[in-house]
């Protein structure tokens, strides 16, 4: 079955600075790829997802890429700001259900 | 629109006890999942449905475990006897996108603490 490997555990940046956050998966039958933000305490989310036939998806400060040779996509917040403090997590599609990474713990500080 | 809803949100239990969680999606989802999510890792997929009907139930620990979605609509979610690594958040999730995975609408969770 599917296997989603995630690094960092945990990522710590200065406000306004990037943060790149990497995954890889196993099933090269996967074709969606999506990234939940979790806040301490609350449900997780979507942010922002990407499907196989596209390489790159970006919206506002975020964007996802995906490399699907090498079977890793990453997601990149970029000027980073203490919002965007949280764990998240990425997943992939295997089939018909998501399998998801093991999450990593965003820090920005101010 | 109304979110999916979950409850009890907390739960402490003794070993051995049972325990139940219930989740109501949002309406009109017909897929329906129950994830796993243990501190500090991801969540894991317990079981999913499509309508009222199981699509996977392969990592739910069946001797111990059980759930249903009666009518298609709300699922419960039971645990009995509870063992001390079970403590973990119970997410529920619902989807519109029927067997090919589209955004999943997770509730606030279940938390259980088993002591």
């Amino acid at each position: 079955g599917e296997n989603v490997e995630q690094h960092p555990s945990t990522l710590s940046v200065q406000e306004g600075d990037s943060a790149v956050i990497k995954c890889t998966y196993s099933d090269s039958a996967s074709n969606y790829f999506p990234w939940y933000k979790q806040e301490l305490g609350k449900r997780p989310q979507l942010i922002i997802d990407i499907r196989s036939n596209v390489g790159e998806k970006k919206d506002q400060r975020i964007a996802v890429t995906l490399n699907k040779t090498a079977k890793h996509f990453s997601l990149h917040i970029t000027e980073t700001q203490p919002e965007d403090s949280a764990v998240y997590f990425c997943a992939a599609e295997s089939p018909g259900k998501l399998i998801f990474g093991q999450g990593t713990e965003l820090s920005v500080k101010p | 629109e109304a979110g999916v809803a979950q409850s009890p949100r907390y739960k402490i239990i003794e070993k051995r006890q049972s325990v139940a969680f219930w989740c109501n999606p949002i309406s009109g989802h017909a897929t329906l999942y129950w994830y796993q999510q243990i501190l500090g890792q991801g969540p894991k997929l317990l079981i999913q449905f499509q309508n009222n009907g199981v699509v996977d139930d392969s990592q739910l620990p069946k001797d111990r475990f059980s759930a249903e979605r009666l009518k298609g609509v709300d699922s419960t979610l039971k645990i009995q006897p509870a063992k001390l690594e079970d403590s973990a958040v119970y997410l529920c999730a619902s989807s519109s996108s029927g067997r090919a995975p589209g955004e999943l609408f997770f509730g606030e969770g279940s938390r259980l603490t088993v002591l």
